[in-house]
């Protein structure tokens, strides 16, 4: 149980387009998903929390405007990179915890390549 | 905010030996340390977690130990095997269960050598 699904796996797009990547718990329900970022060879950084009904929290230094989350229903959190560009490129994953008392789990990563 | 340091970076084992990651922490407030392999391509994959209430824990050959006073914690894997080999990220967040922000570590890759 508690598997977190994330779509595309892969993409490649031109610089200037916006893409959308999907986060899906497939098998519970979450209020709560959280959107990372990670550069290669790098570690996983926090971008925003995803809070179903509500507006994201972002982190520091992560633009709001550039990064548009929509978290529309409890199983669903989306991630739209807006007018992307080449240092936009990274590894975007997100993760959902099933309840207050378990711990988050991950997808498995969006692969993300701007040209 | 909090901050979370992993040593060593690159870690390179005999097949049967054993590894050691160590990992410390900046926030008192911490209380829940999970331990997570990230393979190539994929995302990370829980393999242990202790809260601040427990001094060990072990789950067959993996075991993680925490220091709360020294703010350190360590993962522990006996017997390695192949398939160990991957990338470990320590982390710590103030939540009781990890359903809150947890800030990671750098990352330890671990190659195991048959």
């Amino acid at each position: 149980g508690a598997v977190v699904s994330q779509h595309p796996s892969w993409v490649i797009c031109k610089s200037g387009t916006s893409v959308k990547i999907e986060c899906r718990s497939l098998d519970f329900q979450a209020t709560t998903m959280f959107w990372y970022r990670q550069f290669p060879k790098q570690s996983l950084m926090l971008m925003a929390t995803s809070n179903e009904g509500s507006k994201a929290t972002y982190e520091q230094g992560v633009e709001k405007d550039k990064f548009l989350i929509n978290h529309a229903s409890l199983t669903l959190s989306t991630l739209t990179v807006t007018s992307a560009h080449p240092e936009d490129s990274s590894f975007y994953i997100c993760s959902a915890s099933p309840g207050a008392n378990q711990p988050q789990h991950f997808g498995d990563g969006t692969r993300l390549s701007i040209l | 905010g909090e901050n979370v340091e992993q040593h060593p970076s690159t870690l390179s084992v005999q097949e049967g030996d054993s590894a050691v990651i160590k990992c410390t922490y900046s926030d008192s407030a911490s209380n829940y340390f999970p331990w997570y392999k990230q393979e190539l391509g994929k995302g990370p994959q829980l393999i242990i977690d202790i809260r601040s209430n427990v001094g060990e824990k072990k789950d067959q050959r993996i075991a993680v130990t925490l220091n709360k006073t020294a703010k350190h914690f360590s993962l522990h894997i006996t017997e390695t095997q192949p398939e160990d080999s991957a990338v470990y990220f320590c982390a710590a967040s103030r939540s009781n269960f990890g359903n809150e922000k947890l800030t990671f570590g750098t990352g330890t890759r671990l190659t195991i050598i048959p």
